[in-house]
């Protein structure tokens, strides 16, 4: 079985300030993880995943992820958020007991202050 | 590459009626998945193919679903006798490959909201 935990389904931020999103998960194989990013009214974009090539992955609109075997945990940063960054943010988890059909967590949606 | 496209956009209907969403996923992409969205909430999986194939099923929300993809392209999603709880927000993702590692890509979805 596998499953994902978002904390916080609410992160708001000030623009230019660290963005830190949490993501816990649980998977009795070796997981690949996601972060995806949906705008209002749009589908999910992927941002960046994790497939064991390398614990720090580093996506799209300078956002990365580091991956910790040791905390299941897979969470998203930016060193500067822009107002753009604000949306809702989705991570997933596949693996092969559960045939890599992605589990998604409930979001979180980012907010940024000017 | 055109991305994934999901008609219609927007589906108003009344209760006990049936409706039917289409999907166009990315040409080369073998896998097809079907996802419901409700507010606040991520997209909880219903149903997958590979190809023509039907893999998975059983996690259709109840027999008044069913999906169908007719050699291996295009994709329908069918809800028959809709009630007042199936208002949700319609997501189709397509993927190359075995699953593993693809992420899937996203059509912008269809909303269905029943009167």
């Amino acid at each position: 079985a596998q499953s994902v935990t978002q904390l916080g389904s609410h992160v708001s931020v000030s623009e230019g300030a660290l963005v830190l999103l949490r993501c816990n998960y649980s998977s009795s194989v070796p997981p690949y993880l996601f972060w995806y990013v949906q705008y209002p009214n749009q589908g999910l974009q992927l941002l960046l995943k994790y497939t064991s090539a390398a614990t720090l992955v580093k996506g799209i609109n300078g956002f990365e992820a580091e991956f910790k075997k040791s905390e299941t945990s897979f969470h998203l940063t930016k060193p500067s958020a822009h107002m753009s960054d604000a949306a809702e943010y989705f991570c997933a988890v596949s693996a092969s007991g559960g045939s890599y059909i992605p589990t998604f967590g409930r979001g979180t949606s980012l907010i940024v202050h000017p | 590459d055109t991305g994934v496209s999901q008609n219609p956009r927007h589906k108003i209907t009344k209760r006990g009626q049936n409706v039917t969403f289409r999907c166009d996923p990315i040409s080369e992409h073998n896998r097809l998945y079907w996802y419901r969205q409700t507010l606040g909430q991520g997209p909880e999986f219903l149903t997958y193919f590979q190809n023509e194939a039907q893999l998975e099923k059983s996690r259709l929300l109840s027999d008044r679903f069913s999906a169908e993809r007719p050699k291996g392209s295009f994709s329908t999603l069918e809800i028959q006798r809709t009630e007042q709880g199936d208002s949700a927000m319609y997501l189709c993702a397509s993927s190359l490959g075995q699953g593993e590692s693809q992420p899937q890509h996203f059509g912008d979805g269809t909303r269905l909201s029943i009167l």
